[in-house]
């Protein structure tokens, strides 16, 4: 069985700011990670994904996410927030093989840029 | 062109009542999704199907019955609304299908229809 906790379903964060966003998973097989994020009214897009190999993934907009095993996290962070970064952001978890798709959603976390 | 689009965006309705949501993508992909948002904006799968076949079915209602006429549409049927149906449903699509070795597991998303059950 597998599982997604973001720890804060709420992060403010002042323009300029770093951004983290934390994420834990819980998964019996090797996963494939991913953020998501959703802007007000949009479906969800991808943001970066892990799937093997280097554990430190770069995504769109300047975010990335590292891959700790050992800490079973993969936190996603952006060295300098935007005034359009501002979204819902979903961390998923999903296995490798037989899953056919089946990403299991964390309850997201709303990120907030302060001008 | 819209990848996944989903019709209607919005859905205002009363308990008891049938409606349908559908779905299209025009990105070639082999496997279709139904997703929930709830309020809280909690993401749950509902179904998925591969090629035109059933692949994932959850926990669901038997009030709601997906249909794919072909790979490239999968529609929602709900019978008999409830209070409790009401939330976003995303359609997605994804290029991943049976057998085949390689897995991306990204999902391309609709931007979602609001149904709200009175």
């Amino acid at each position: 069985a597998q599982s997604v906790t973001q720890l804060g379903s709420h992060v403010s964060v002042s323009e300029g700011a770093l951004v983290l966003l934390r994420c834990n998973y819980s998964s019996s097989v090797p996963p494939y990670l991913f953020w998501y994020v959703q802007y007000p009214n949009q479906g969800l897009q991808l943001l970066l994904k892990y799937t093997t190999g280097a554990t430190l993934v770069k995504g769109i907009n300047g975010f990335e996410a590292e891959f700790k095993k050992s800490e079973t996290s993969f936190h996603l962070t952006k060295p300098s927030a935007h005034m359009s970064d501002a979204a819902e952001y979903f961390c998923a978890v999903s296995a490798r093989r037989g899953s056919q798709g089946n990403l299991i959603f964390g309850k997201g976390t709303k990120l907030s840029v302060k001008p | 062109d819209t990848a996944v689009s989903q019709t209607p965006k919005y859905l205002v309705t009363q308990m008891g009542n049938d409606k349908s949501i559908k779905c299209e993508q025009n990105l070639g992909h082999d496997t279709m999704y139904w997703y929930k948002q709830d309020s809280k904006k909690f993401l749950k799968i509902m179904f998925s199907y591969n090629n035109k076949e059933l692949i994932i079915n959850e926990t669901v209602p038997n009030r709601f019955s997906p249909k794919s006429p072909d790979k490239a549409h999968l529609n929602l049927h709900i019978n008999s609304l409830e209070l409790g149906d009401s939330a976003v449903y995303f359609c997605a699509s994804s290029q991943d299908r049976i057998g085949r070795l390689l897995y991306t597991g990204e999902l391309f998303f609709g931007e979602g229809s609001r149904l709200t059950v009175l």
